[in-house]
Formats: structure tokens, C-alpha cells, sequence
């Protein structure tokens, strides 16, 4: 069963921290992405990738950045974690060219809270 | 005005209803239109997708595209308690690179 596996289901930790957020998918796909989902507020895209070592900004970039070495690793990197990056972490990857009949496959979500 | 709208509910129903979910957008270019469901504590999983306008049916589910209106809806026929998640419209203009849009998402519940 393909599958996008994220390393945490639940982290807590202390406001200034540097958090890692790891991803990974084993269905060889090329596009990678971060999102963060809060209710009231949907899903929202961080960063995203097409190809190892490229990286795009999405709609909310601003106090993350990300990693990508190897096709199959994508990294969110919260650089001094704040109390409002409280929320769902969600990682997805695709296939280029196939979004319309595959979609996104999601990982199960990191609910990371800052204290 | 956002791209993607989508009323969050939540959406209460019996089982055996038959339920309407809808999306509204404002991008033209649109092309490519997928429903996803998402279970309490999971990530989402793609459910139905269609390429520009007309139905598309599979068991209970049916999804339906009107560009002129531009508008989405997914109807789900002899809801179960099974269907009770919440349940997001995405889109795109190509199939490539381009990343979906999603909207905000719908709560549903199905009360047996």
C-alpha cells in the first residue's frame, strides 16, 4: 500500500525551538508539499516542491522553511517555533502530470503544539 | 472574494438522506475539480475527480460541474454513518505543477 508517512502524529514543544517536521513517500513521486490545516481556515499550503533541491513558496511561507535531498524526504523546518504555528501539519505528494486522476496522497497530519 | 468557497457546516443529516455538498469558484481557468474526504485525525484522501464540466457517478457518490456557473457539487445517495467526515472541494488549472486549491471544507454527520 503506497503511503506518505510523517515521523510524528503528536509533538509539543517550547516557543524558539527549531522544529523538524519529516516526510516521507515511497511512491516515487516528484511534487512534495506542506500544508497546515486550522479550523475556520482550511487547508493552507506552506511550501512545496517539483524536484529535489527545489523548493516554492505557497501562500504562508513566512517563519518556515523547508528541505528537500532526496526525492522521497521532504522537511518543514519551523526556525524559532511561535505559539500561533499551533495547528495540523499535513505532507502530500503527487505525480507530475497525474494530479487529475491520482490527487494528492496525504500523510495521517503532525499536531504540533508550541507552549 | 476568495478563489474557492465552500460552506463549513456542519451538516447534519439521517442516514439514508441523500446529501448535497457544493463549492463555488471564481478562476475561470479551473479546469480540473476533485472532491476529498478526511476522516477525524487523518489526512485526506481523494474521493472522486472530473475534468471540466458534466457528472461523473461512482456507487454513491456523483459529482457534478457547471463552468458556467462555476460551480461544484458532490451528492452522496443513501448516506451511511460511515460518510460522517469532512469533505473538501479542490481544483486546478492544469495537471501539472499547478497546486490545488482547496476549499475550507464541509462537516458532515450521518445520524443512524
Amino acid at each position: 500500500d503506497v503511503k506518505v508517512t510523517q515521523s510524528s502524529r503528536y509533538l509539543v514543544k517550547r516557543t524558539g525551538e527549531k522544529v523538524f517536521l519529516e516526510c516521507v513517500q515511497d511512491m516515487d513521486h516528484e511534487n512534495m508539499f506542506w500544508y497546515r490545516q486550522d479550523p475556520g481556515l482550511g487547508l493552507r499550503l506552506i511550501y512545496f516542491s517539483y524536484d529535489v533541491k527545489m523548493k516554492e513558496k505557497g501562500d504562508i511561507p513566512e517563519g518556515y522553511s523547508v528541505s528537500r535531498e532526496k526525492k522521497e524526504r521532504f522537511s518543514l523546518i519551523l526556525e524559532s517555533a511561535s505559539t500561533n504555528q499551533t495547528s495540523m501539519y499535513l505532507c502530500a505528494s503527487s505525480r507530475t502530470g497525474r494530479v487529475a486522476n491520482y490527487g494528492y496522497t496525504f500523510g495521517s497530519g503532525t499536531r504540533l503544539t508550541v507552549v | 472574494q476568495k478563489e474557492v468557497e465552500q460552506d463549513p457546516g456542519p451538516l447534519s443529516v439521517p442516514e439514508g438522506a441523500i446529501v448535497s455538498l457544493n463549492c463555488t469558484y471564481s478562476n475561470s481557468a479551473f479546469q480540473y475539480f476533485m472532491w476529498y474526504r478526511q476522516y477525524s485525525r487523518k489526512g485526506p484522501e481523494l474521493l472522486m475527480y472530473t475534468y471540466s464540466s458534466g457528472n461523473k457517478e461512482d456507487g454513491r457518490f456523483t459529482a457534478q460541474v457547471d463552468k458556467s456557473s462555476k460551480y461544484i457539487s458532490l451528492f452522496i445517495r443513501d448516506s451511511q454513518p460511515s460518510d460522517s467526515a469532512t469533505y473538501l472541494c479542490a481544483m486546478t488549472p492544469d495537471s501539472g505543477n499547478t497546486p490545488l486549491v482547496f476549499g475550507k471544507g464541509t462537516r458532515l454527520s450521518v445520524i443512524a
